[in-house]
C-alpha cells in the first residue's frame, strides 16, 4: 500500500540544538499532520497542514515548532531550541483530500534529547 | 470537550480467544469511528473504520460496530492469533482534518 518515510529513523541531540525531522508523504496526498507517541503510549496530535498552510496546532505544537514544506521537498517539523521533554517518537502522516480520515503513518523518527 | 476512551490497558490471551476492546467516545459532531493497529516499531495503520451509526466494520477478522446510542465502538475478534499482537487505538475523525486516539491497549496474544 501507499507508504510515508520518515529520516532519520533515530535522532539524538543535545538540549537546545536544532533539530529537523523530515517526512515524505504519499505521493498524490495534499494534507500532512505530525502526531508525538511517548513510551509507546497515545498519540497525541501536533499539527496538520494544506496548501502550504497550518491548519490546526494543538497545545504540544509549542512556539519553538515550525513546519513547511518547501515545493518538491519534504515535509519537516523543526524544533529550534529542543527541550528534554520533546524526547518522544515523531509521526509523520499524509491523506488524500477525499478521504482525510484515512491517514497513513510513517514508521516514525525516535528523538532523544540529552 | 471531545474526546476517546479506552479503559483496557493490555490484554493478555491465549490464541483462539475472543478478543473485545472497549471503546467510547464523546463528541457533538457525527464523527467518523477508526480503530488503528500499531505493530512494534511501525507507525499506526488503519484496520477500519465506519461513518454511519449503526453500522459495521469489518477487516481481517476485526469488527467494530458503531453505537449511537451508547456511544461506543467496541473492537472484536471470534479468534484471535499471536500475529494480532500489537497496540490497538480507537481513535475518530473530528470533520477537522485531525484524529483523535485513544490511549491505546497493548494486546499480547499467547502462544
Amino acid at each position: 500500500g501507499p507508504k510515508v518515510l520518515q529520516i532519520p529513523s533515530h535522532q539524538i541531540i543535545d538540549m537546545g540544538q536544532m533539530v529537523t525531522l523530515n517526512c515524505d508523504p504519499v505521493s498524490n496526498h495534499l494534507y500532512f499532520y505530525w502526531y508525538k507517541q511517548i513510551l509507546g503510549q497515545q498519540m497525541e496530535f501536533l499539527v496538520n497542514f494544506y496548501n502550504g498552510k497550518v491548519m490546526e496546532k494543538s497545545k504540544l505544537f509549542k512556539d519553538q515548532f515550525s513546519v513547511e514544506r518547501p515545493d518538491g521537498s519534504y515535509f519537516t517539523l523543526k524544533i529550534q531550541p529542543t527541550a528534554l521533554e520533546d524526547s518522544a517518537v515523531y509521526f509523520c502522516a499524509s491523506s488524500r483530500t477525499d478521504n482525510y480520515a484515512e491517514q497513513f503513518f510513517g514508521p516514525g523518527t525516535r528523538l532523544t534529547v540529552l | 470537550g471531545d474526546s476517546v476512551t479506552q479503559k483496557q490497558g493490555q490484554v493478555t490471551l491465549s490464541e483462539d480467544d475472543f478478543l473485545f476492546i472497549n471503546c467510547t467516545y464523546s463528541t457533538t459532531t457525527y464523527p467518523t469511528l477508526l480503530w488503528y493497529v500499531q505493530y512494534p516499531g511501525q507507525g499506526p495503520q488503519l484496520l477500519l473504520k465506519v461513518t454511519t451509526a449503526n453500522n459495521k466494520g469489518i477487516s481481517r477478522g476485526f469488527e467494530a460496530t458503531y453505537d449511537k446510542g451508547t456511544t461506543s465502538f467496541h473492537l472484536q475478534k471470534a479468534s484471535v492469533q499471536e500475529s494480532d499482537s500489537a497496540v490497538y487505538f480507537c481513535a475518530y475523525d473530528t470533520n477537522a482534518y485531525k484524529v483523535i486516539f485513544g490511549k491505546g491497549t497493548h494486546l499480547h496474544v499467547l502462544p
